[in-house]
């Protein structure tokens, strides 16, 4: 079974620069997450969808981050002007479904760096 | 501890040696949930226990479950070097939708 699949797996920008991420989630999951992971800290959620339908973008900074998922299968997220302060390791996660009893699998994730 | 720190704690032993690591968490949660991150991987999980649970085991891990203290830990026996990791509780928060809301960690080390 292939897992999940992010690109890039590293990124380098200016401040001001805008970078997408992508990910391929486990084929059949129709939960997907994008979490964010500071250097040192736990991941943090930053939005989730269930098919195409985003349920939770509550912690998405919504004036410079933007995440879609347009047919329930790949997602993007997207940052349009950086900051130094995203510098993270950005997680894309699936699941078979939402709920407390669903097992979360992650991709290898994108480490952003932002100069 | 790990809920409530903000930042990776670390805790290094000798290959052999038993090792618990304790999570304790702030709301009511009806699972918690152990993952273990290797270096550049993203987070893989370990052990899945249920409020209904005190105790679950796997292989050389056992994790218990006290819902009246509001804590969790995970005990590795007879550690060994490939233990080596950084291992993270999660628990369920429900805020309109469920979430998994991801402790701080603890960077275990197991030397030889």
């Amino acid at each position: 079974e292939a897992g999940v699949t992010q690109s890039p797996r590293y990124a380098v920008l200016q401040e001001g620069q805008a970078v997408s991420f992508w990910c391929d989630p486990i084929s059949g999951h129709d939960t997907l997450y994008w979490y964010q992971q500071p250097r040192d800290q736990g991941p943090q959620l930053l939005v989730y969808f269930r098919d195409e339908a985003v349920i939770d973008n509550s912690q998405l900074p919504s004036d410079r981050f933007s995440a879609v998922r347009p047919k329930g299968t790949n997602s993007t997220l997207k940052i349009q002007s950086a900051k130094q302060g995203d510098t993270a390791t950005y997680l894309c996660a699936s699941s078979l479904g939402p709920g407390t009893n669903e097992r979360l699998f992650f991709g290898h994730g994108t480490k952003l760096s932002v100069l | 501890s790990q809920w409530g720190e903000e930042n990776l704690q670390a805790l290094s032993i000798q290959e052999g040696e038993d090792v618990t690591m304790n999570c304790s968490y702030k709301t009511y949660t009806t699972v918690v949930h152990w993952y273990r991150q290797d270096s550049g991987r993203g987070p893989a999980l370990i052990i899945l226990i249920r409020s209904n649970e005190r105790e679950k085991r796997s292989g050389r891990l056992r994790a218990t479950l006290d819902t009246s203290s509001q804590s969790s830990s995970l005990s590795i026996t007879a550690a060994q070097c490939e233990d080596t990791a950084v291992y993270f509780c999660a628990t369920d928060a429900s805020s309109g939708s469920w979430q998994l809301i991801f402790g701080s960690g603890t960077q275990l080390t197991v030397m030889p």
